[in-house]
């Protein structure tokens, strides 16, 4: 059972440049959400998707954009980016909008952006 | 608004002793859920526990249990029987009815070293 898989890695970008990055849900998953997670932080919450919308969306800038595919795929894209960019990116999977009424929210192992 | 507060930046402990990690919380909503992530230097994020605030029990997964007190806003996390491996970040979260159960709000965390 694959669980929330993600890509790239790591990948090294720079200022003003854009980036997109890719999460695949744990099978039976529906839904997913998107988190940053600076060095020495705790994640927040970038946005959610489920049936190809945005569901609800943190405090962050229309810079950070997302999209949801048929097979349930999400991407996270980063227009003009910032050296404050520079984050570890979550994707964190669950079935229906209230995964989190039940525990049943998942991460992959994530995306470390760098921008120079 | 919800918030989580972790007030141990870091913990020491040996091998095969048992370790608590605080976490205390804040929130309006009625009905919440909380959650025990770790997060080894990879950078996955790990499930560990999960605690409805509905729940009469205090929940348990294998060698970890999440002391729930609701008077005191508090879900701690204890570890029974520590091993090398458990050396990493451990995140408490939480998510709630009014984000309709959806997004997560993470503590800073703690940084947890098991030695020999």
């Amino acid at each position: 059972d694959a669980g929330v898989t993600q890509s790239p890695t790591h990948l090294i970008k720079t200022r003003g440049q854009q980036v997109t990055l890719r999460c695949s849900p744990k099978s039976g998953h529906d839904t997913v959400s998107w988190y940053q997670q600076a060095l020495g932080q705790g994640p927040q919450f970038i946005f959610q998707y489920y049936e190809e919308e945005e569901r609800q969306r943190g405090n962050f800038p229309d810079r950070f954009s997302g999209h949801q595919f048929p097979n349930y795929s999400s991407e996270l894209n980063v227009n003009a980016l910032l050296l404050g960019d520079s984050a570890l990116y979550l994707c964190a999977s669950s079935w229906g909008l209230a995964g989190g009424n039940t525990g049943e929210l998942f991460f992959g192992e994530g995306s470390r952006l760098t921008v120079l | 608004a919800q918030k989580i507060t972790q007030t141990q930046p870091g913990m020491f402990v040996q091998e095969k002793e048992a370790v608590t990690l605080d976490c205390t919380y804040d929130t309006s909503d009625p009905s919440y859920g909380l959650f025990w992530y770790k997060q080894p230097s990879s950078g996955e994020m790990i499930f560990l526990i999960y605690q409805g605030s509905y729940d009469q029990q205090n929940a348990t997964e294998g060698r970890y249990s999440l002391n729930f007190q609701k008077a005191r806003k508090s879900a701690n996390l204890v570890i029974s029987a520590s091993q090398l491996g458990d050396s990493a970040m451990y995140f408490c979260a939480m998510t709630g009815m009014n984000s309709g159960y959806s997004t997560l709000t993470f503590g800073k965390g703690t940084m947890l070293l098991v030695s020999p």
